[in-house]
């Protein structure tokens, strides 16, 4: 079965310090993969995506950074974190198939960052 | 463009009462609708989902949904909360070109 990795659980870090956050799927070849945001009283917010190794798509542009340098594992990343960074992030997984209707989000457990 | 509109910030509840989440989209094609669940800090879990079977979905938890196209609607019902359904709920649009489109989100909140 498919399983979906995500740590850190929980970060606190300063304002200007990097961040990394590694998430990875199991069980399952050339996943489409997502990275997204809720902050405080927000919905969620898609920040990037990707559909193969070394694409990425970025929703909005900002602070932050991901990677693709496996099939199965998405990085995140921020040279500088700032006080909006703050919030939970959450990686999530699909397969592709062609039909929408199959193509099912599964997340991860998410990770809590504070900046301060 | 298309949209997903979840009618109520927040509900609450008494335990043992019926639950009613709603959740209005707008397209002109045949959707895809999802919906999720989030318990405080964790991840999104998937309760259930409309592919164009039966217009009566039914879910994880107890939960059921139905597709009414005429009103473009899937509203999320549960018969008798629990308190554990206490959380946040998500509505999930995808349509015929994989576009995501979230809901803003349903907090449920179960009264003793």
């Amino acid at each position: 079965s498919q399983t979906i990795h995500q740590w850190p659980a929980t970060l606190v870090q300063p304002v200007g310090s990097p961040l990394s956050l590694e998430c990875t799927v199991e069980g399952t070849s050339n996943p489409n993969l997502y990275w997204y945001r809720q902050a405080a009283g927000r919905g969620l917010q898609l920040l990037f995506y990707s559909v193969g190794i070394g694409q990425i798509s970025s929703e909005v542009p900002q602070n932050l950074s991901a990677s693709r340098p496996q099939d199965r594992q998405f990085i995140l990343s921020s040279k500088k974190l700032l006080l909006s960074d703050s919030g939970f992030y959450l990686c999530a997984w699909s397969t592709w198939d062609s039909y929408p209707g199959a193509n099912v989000l599964t997340f991860g457990a998410g990770s809590r960052l504070t900046v301060l | 463009a298309q949209s997903v509109t979840q009618l109520d910030s927040h509900v609450s509840v008494s335990e043992g009462t019926p639950v009613l989440l709603r959740c209005n989209y707008s397209s002109s094609y045949s959707p895809s609708l999802f919906w999720y669940v989030q318990h405080p800090n964790k991840g999104l879990q998937l309760l259930l989902k409309y592919t164009s079977a039966a217009t009566l979905v039914k879910g994880i938890n107890g939960f059921e949904a139905e597709f009414k196209k005429s009103e473009t609607s899937f509203h999320l019902t549960k018969p008798s909360a629990h308190m554990s359904d206490a959380a946040e709920y998500f509505c999930l649009y995808m349509d015929s070109n994989y576009q995501l489109i979230w809901g803003a989100g349903t907090k449920l909140i179960i009264k003793p």
